[in-house]
């Protein structure tokens, strides 16, 4: 089975700050490879598909990058908004798999 | 509009049985994957198995084969994510979730989340 770990698991930072988040594939898993951004209380939301590639709406503050097995997720100019839990989530033709998760606060 | 609308929430005891749906509307049922998310707070998401609504095709997740049963009802366009035997383990927030945009890969849209309380 493919483990996926991501760290910090969690970090605070300001308004406008640019913070990255780091997923880990335990094999080679190529840039099949999302991030997920989820509030308290609500569903999931896609942000960020193939590692790299936006989900149409989601602010360009947002982008990743990565394959094999090491992946990165930034926010650029934070916004009060963002503070969520994110996912990784890797897939493969046996199942998906969800990184542990960041919490993001704003100080 | 794609929308995926899951049932209210249900608290349960153990050893009792239950099923949960989640109702689709806005795209054709039968072209696209059904998935079931559970999320324990404080202990992430893993994905529980995804039906084919063609032909109720269901590939699983291992370490959830055995204890639920998926499964869907073409005409009313809703799967659904049974029990017959409740554990206390199994009190989570259950999400169903479809890859329409991207795929049998990917998960872009994604019902409200069903909590499921099981307590004696």
């Amino acid at each position: 089975d493919i483990q996926m770990t991501q760290s910090p698991s969690s970090l605070s930072a300001s308004v406008g700050d640019r913070i990255t988040i780091t997923c880990q594939a335990s094999q080679d898993i190529n840039t099949y490879l999302n991030w997920f951004q989820q509030k308290p209380g609500k569903a999931p939301k896609l942000l960020i598909y193939d590692a790299s590639k936006l989900e149409p709406q989601v602010p360009s503050r947002f982008s990743g990058s990565g394959s094999g097995t090491e992946f990165t997720f930034t926010i650029n100019n934070l916004q009060p908004e963002d503070t969520a839990t994110y996912f990784c989530q890797q897939y493969d033709i046996v199942k998906f798999t969800f990184g542990p998760g960041t919490k993001v606060e704003i100080k | 509009e794609v929308q995926l609308v899951q049932s209210g929430a249900e608290l349960k005891k153990p050893g009792e049985s239950l099923r949960i749906s989640c109702k689709a509307s806005g795209l054709i049922f039968t072209s696209v994957w059904i998935s079931w998310v559970r999320h324990v707070p404080g202990k992430g998401l893993e994905w529980m198995g995804k039906i084919d609504p063609v032909n109720s095709y269901v590939k699983s997740n291992p370490s959830f084969q055995g204890h639920v049963t998926i499964s869907v009802d073409k005409s009313a366009t809703t799967a659904y994510l049974q029990w017959s035997t409740l554990e206390a383990s199994d009190s989570a927030i259950y999400y169903c979730a479809t890859g329409y945009n991207h795929g049998p890969y990917y998960f872009d849209y994604w019902g409200q989340g069903t909590l499921v309380t099981v307590s004696s």
